[in-house]
């Protein structure tokens, strides 16, 4: 059974601080990594891919792949009102054509 | 279309009545997802389609559950005989993934289809 596992918060931050959400999978078969954002009532939308070992930076956002110990992690830089919202993680393994495997989610909530 | 494109956005049944979920994809991609996400929970994977390939159907919930797709076009959800465990958001999703290969498997969701059995 490929798991993926966050804690579901939620995560109070206040405005201006760094975030940090954290994902762990089951799958040592997983090869790609994917970070989205759902606002409540709305689908959710991609943030960030990763598919290597080490930190990406998209602007304010920041994911960070540890494959060995089967880690992901994304940081929100500068955290705004308008992040607050569940982040969900995603493992896929494209080399067996598989389907995504998502976390349940972490409810961000950025305090003005 | 420029994204992918669900229809209905909302549906409202009576309970046993059947119906149908259309989603259609980004235009050239090959795998499209199902997914249904009941209020204030995560998603719940229902089938996965790629190109030709035999569907995954490992997440369908029971027989009065089933999808199709043809080619690399637009995608159908059945339900039969609704319940009211059934309502829930159905989100479809595409990407160009292609298996054995590390680029383009990023997935694009629609923006769902509503359903409240009643």
């Amino acid at each position: 059974q490929k798991e993926v596992e966050q804690n579901s918060g939620p995560l109070s931050v206040p405005e201006g601080a760094i975030a940090s959400l954290n994902c762990t999978y089951s799958d040592r078969g997983s090869q790609s990594f994917f970070w989205y954002r759902q606002y409540s009532g709305k689908s959710p939308e991609l943030i960030m891919f990763i598919y290597s070992n080490g930190d990406k930076e998209d602007g304010r956002f920041t994911a960070q792949l540890n494959k060995a110990s089967q880690y992901v992690s994304l940081l929100i830089r500068d955290s705004q009102p308008s992040d607050s919202a569940t982040y969900l993680c995603a493992v896929n393994a494209y080399n067996y054509g598989q389907n995504f495997v998502f976390g349940p989610g972490t409810r961000l909530s950025v305090l003005p | 279309g420029a994204g992918v494109s669900q229809s209905p956005s909302n549906k409202v049944t009576e309970k046993g009545k059947d119906v149908e979920l259309r989603c259609d994809p980004i235009s050239g991609h090959t795998a499209l997802y199902w997914y249904r996400q009941r209020l204030g929970q995560g998603l719940e994977f229902l089938i996965y389609f790629q190109g030709n390939s035999a569907p995954d159907k490992s997440g369908l919930p029971s027989d009065r559950f089933s999808a199709e797709r043809t080619g690399e076009s637009v995608s159908t959800l059945t339900i039969q005989r609704t319940q009211q465990e059934d309502s829930a958001v159905y989100l479809c999703a595409s990407s160009l993934a292609v298996v054995g290969s590390n680029k383009n498997t990023e997935a694009f969701f629609g923006q769902g289809t509503r359903l409240t059995v009643v």
